[in-house]
């Protein structure tokens, strides 16, 4: 079955970048889609296709994928940046369809 | 606006049976694919299934085939996600989701279904 990798917590300072890594086999043939969950509410998409924005997401998200490495980058981090982040991919060759990450919490200090 | 509305928490006995329901509006319900998503308190996404609306087409996560049902009444725009026997394991935020066309990523999610699962 695939698997996605993604480190459990990233901590970063305001106005500094995150990047947030997802790992998988030869992940960057594949298409990687982000999502940002705050405490309390559903998932919101911030990142499909490897690296484009949905409407309504600020330029400061920004995703690259090549190799077994998928990442979200976030520059100049907000304070209402703190969030959960999965990295997502559809696993075509296999039963399991969907796949997510494990999640990847974003901590501002 | 493109909306998916679930159905309200529940609290519920192990061994008891449930239907919760995501309702769509604001789009062509039968033209996109709907999936559930399992959120185990203060764990990760789960994907558990998916529905297409217009054939009731479905797929599931191995790890959720057989465990619960997944079905769909295009007449009013609501797909649903049902249990014939709760266990306590069953407690969890559910969420549904539609799969966009292009890009196929999960574009709209619904706010969320809490279902407790004690004695």
């Amino acid at each position: 079955s695939y698997v996605l990798t993604q480190p459990p917590s990233v901590s970063v300072a305001p106005g500094q970048t995150a990047r947030i890594t997802c790992g998988g086999n030869n992940i960057g043939s594949k298409s990687v889609h982000w999502y940002q969950q705050k405490p309390g509410q559903a998932p919101v998409l911030v990142v499909y296709d490897d690296s484009d924005r949905p409407s309504g997401i600020p330029e400061r998200f920004s995703g690259s994928n090549s190799g077994n490495t998928a990442t979200l980058t976030i520059s100049r981090v907000e304070a209402g940046d703190e969030a959960d982040y999965y990295c997502q991919v559809w696993d075509s060759s296999s039963d399991q369809g969907v796949v997510f990450g494990g999640g990847t919490k974003l901590t501002v200090l | 606006e493109v909306q998916l509305v679930q159905s309200g928490a529940e609290v519920k006995k192990p061994g008891e049976s449930l239907k919760i329901s995501c309702k769509g509006s604001g789009y062509s319900f039968t033209s996109y694919w709907i999936g559930w998503v399992r959120q185990m308190p203060g764990k990760g996404l789960e994907w558990m299934g998916i529905i297409y609306p217009g054939d009731s087409d479905t797929r599931y996560s191995p790890s959720f085939q057989g465990q619960v049902t997944i079905s769909a009444d295009k007449s009013i725009s609501t797909a649903y996600l049902q249990w014939s026997s709760l266990k306590a394991s069953d407690t969890a935020m559910y969420y549904c989701a539609r799969r966009g066309q292009q890009p196929p990523a999960f574009d709209i999610w619904g706010q969320g279904t809490m279902v407790t699962v004690s004695s």
